[in-house]
Parts: structure tokens; sequence; C-alpha cells
């Protein structure tokens, strides 16, 4: 079946880091591809989508471009804030289901 | 616009006891869903539903109970509760099938 898998953290980088959180996906058909972020205490909210091969998806700052060819959807910034601090999630719907298949999440810190 | 909400925002109740969480979403979104998150677990599907009066079993919904009566509420009973589900529960909805979940706060329920 259709899988998700990103990399494990918790992820720990120093304010205006680089950042790649790595995520690669097993599907059938042509998914639809998403990072979701949860800040502390609240509920996931969509960071940004792709819908089909070579789409970058961008916001915030955030980029993530759809590799057909690698099976990945990985997330980067150039220069992370401490306000980035923060649970992301990777997921992906292929579209013949009623749900999205999510990641199991990485807790990113970002030190100032 | 008041958009997903869920009450109560936490809970305490004890072993044994029914609960009721509730979720309320404003945009007449088809589909909605019913998540548990838990530490080395993620999220995992409990219920969701793709309309009124059609509801479908997810990833562990064994020892709760789901209605949809009204498109727009989306109730989550948990009708003896366990030690075990202690958890956050998070409520989301989407307008169709596979498309972005917008999701709630979040209850946070302890059972002791």
């Amino acid at each position: 079946g259709d899988s998700v898998t990103q990399m494990e953290g918790p992820v720990t980088l120093s304010e205006e880091a680089f950042l790649t959180i790595n995520c690669t996906y097993t599907a059938t058909g042509y998914p639809s591809l998403f990072w979701y972020v949860q800040y502390p205490g609240e509920g996931l909210q969509l960071l940004l989508k792709a819908t089909k091969a070579d789409d970058n998806g961008r916001n915030k700052g955030f980029e993530a471009t759809y590799r057909k060819e690698t099976t990945s959807f990985h997330l980067e910034k150039g220069s992370v804030q401490v306000s980035d601090s923060a649970v992301y999630f990777c997921a992906l719907s292929d579209g013949r289901d009623d749900k999205i298949i999510f990641g199991k999440g990485t807790r990113l810190h970002i030190l100032p | 616009d008041a958009g997903i909400t869920q009450s109560p925002r936490y809970k305490i109740t004890e072993t044994g006891r029914q609960v009721t969480l509730m979720c309320h979403q404003t945009w007449s979104h088809s589909y909605m869903f019913w998540y548990r998150q838990d530490l080395g677990h993620g999220l995992r599907l409990i219920y969701y539903s793709a309309a009124a009066d059609i509801t479908d079993k997810g990833e562990v919904p064994d020892g709760y109970v789901v209605s949809r009566s009204k498109t727009e509420n989306f109730p989550l009973t948990l009708e003896s509760a366990t030690r075990s589900q202690t958890s956050v529960y998070f409520c989301a909805s989407s307008e169709s099938r596979g498309e972005t979940q917008y999701f709630g706060p979040g209850t946070r329920l302890l059972v002791l």
C-alpha cells in the first residue's frame, strides 16, 4: 500500500541555518504531496502542497519539489528562525482513497 | 469565520466513563476525520466520514463510536474510557476526497 517515510527527529539547528527534512513516498499512480506543520499546542496546518511531478510548493520561505524519479518531496528552507520550531509532517493522497497518509513527523528545534 | 472547532479543549475523566468529544466545521466540507496523536505513533486515523450518515473505520477504531447526522458536526464517543485512550484528539475536514485537510485545535484527554 501507499506509504510515506520521513527522517526521524529531532532535528536541532541554529538560527539562520539551512534546513532539509527528507521525505520519500511509495504510491501507485500520481499522488498529491503535502507538508503540514504543527506548532506547539496547536493542530496541523497545511504548509505547502504539490499535485504533479516537478511542481514546486512554496510558503513562508519553505520549498519542496515533487520528484517522481526519486519518489521524494524534501522540505527545504534557506535560513530558519526560532519561530520555525515545530513538528513537520509529510503526507500523500493518491486521489483514489478518502484518506491522506501521513508520515510520523519530524520535530525541529531552532536555537537562537 | 470560525473554521473548525473542537470541544472541550481539555478533559479529565475516569476509567469506564463515557466521553464525547465534539467537532464542528463551518465550511460545509463533505469529509471529516478523527485522529489521535501519541508520542511514538504519530497521527492515527480513528474514523472518518464522507458525508452525513456515512462513516467508516480508520486504523484504530476499537473503543470509539462516531455519528454524523449533520454535515457540520462529527462527534466522537468513547463508550467506556480506558487509560490507553489518553491522548490528544484532532478533528479535521476536507472539501473532497484526498484534498487538503483542515485541522481543529485538538482535545487533550486524560483518562485516570
